[in-house]
């Protein structure tokens, strides 16, 4: 199993400004991913994260408007660019666990006034 | 990555069984059915996985007849804390290495 922190939990955001999201892994993995749900929503992937080279993005979602760092093997950020109302989501980040089990944080709900 | 049809929502009462039907014409070979549960305010959490027959663990069973087109997932006994969003996943999971595509989820509401 894997136990994944979130940071911040939540949080209230200007237009036009960016916030970081921070995901903590208690045990090392080669990747993780990035999700968003929208509102009454599913999930909808926005990238996968390796450690040592470039995040790799979902048709919709581009580098500039959510660049992602993977700095070591239990950490990763995801950013939120000059932010508008609809980033108004909830941003979680997941794992997986090697049998076929994926672990999710419990979520960043981020509001965008 | 194979998609999914299953109900967007289900009504059930404290005591029941509860069966949540999803299907997935388009499955391949290597694929894998897995369940996902989220309550609200939290991240997805991992029910149950299954290739095919019939796979039962403490939470549920997870039925897959033989032409694997569809699934069931049974919920023993629903309590009022079943009360969720429940999402069918199809794909080969392992080979995508946790990459998942989820579907619009069925909203399971029970009542006492």
């Amino acid at each position: 199993s894997a136990v994944i922190s979130q940071k911040p939990s939540r949080d209230i955001c200007q237009r036009g400004t960016s916030l970081t999201i921070q995901c903590q892994v208690d045990s090392q993995v080669t990747m993780m991913f990035w999700y968003r749900q929208q509102p009454g929503q599913s999930l909808t992937l926005i990238a996968t994260a390796n450690q040592g080279s470039e995040a790799t993005y979902e048709s919709g979602f581009v580098i500039d408007k959510f660049p992602i760092s993977r700095p070591n093997l239990t950490f990763s950020t995801l950013t939120v660019s000059n932010m508008s109302p609809e980033d108004s989501s909830i941003y979680l980040c997941s794992v997986e666990s090697g049998g076929g089990e994926a672990f999710f944080g419990q979520g960043t709900r981020l509001t965008v006034v | 990555l194979a998609k999914t049809t299953q109900p967007i929502s289900m009504d059930s009462y404290e005591g029941q069984e509860v069966n949540i039907t999803c299907s997935h014409n388009n499955i391949a070979t290597n694929d894998y059915i897995t369940w996902y549960q989220q309550f609200p305010s939290q991240g997805p959490r991992f029910i149950i996985q299954g290739y095919k027959t019939k796979v039962t663990n403490e939470v549920a069973s997870l039925f897959i007849p033989a032409d694997r087109k569809s699934s069931t997932l049974s919920l023993p006994r629903v309590s009022l804390s079943d009360t969720a969003v429940y999402y069918c996943l199809v794909g080969d999971i392992r080979g995508q290495g946790g990459k998942l595509i989820f579907g619009q989820g069925t909203e399971l509401s029970v009542k006492p």
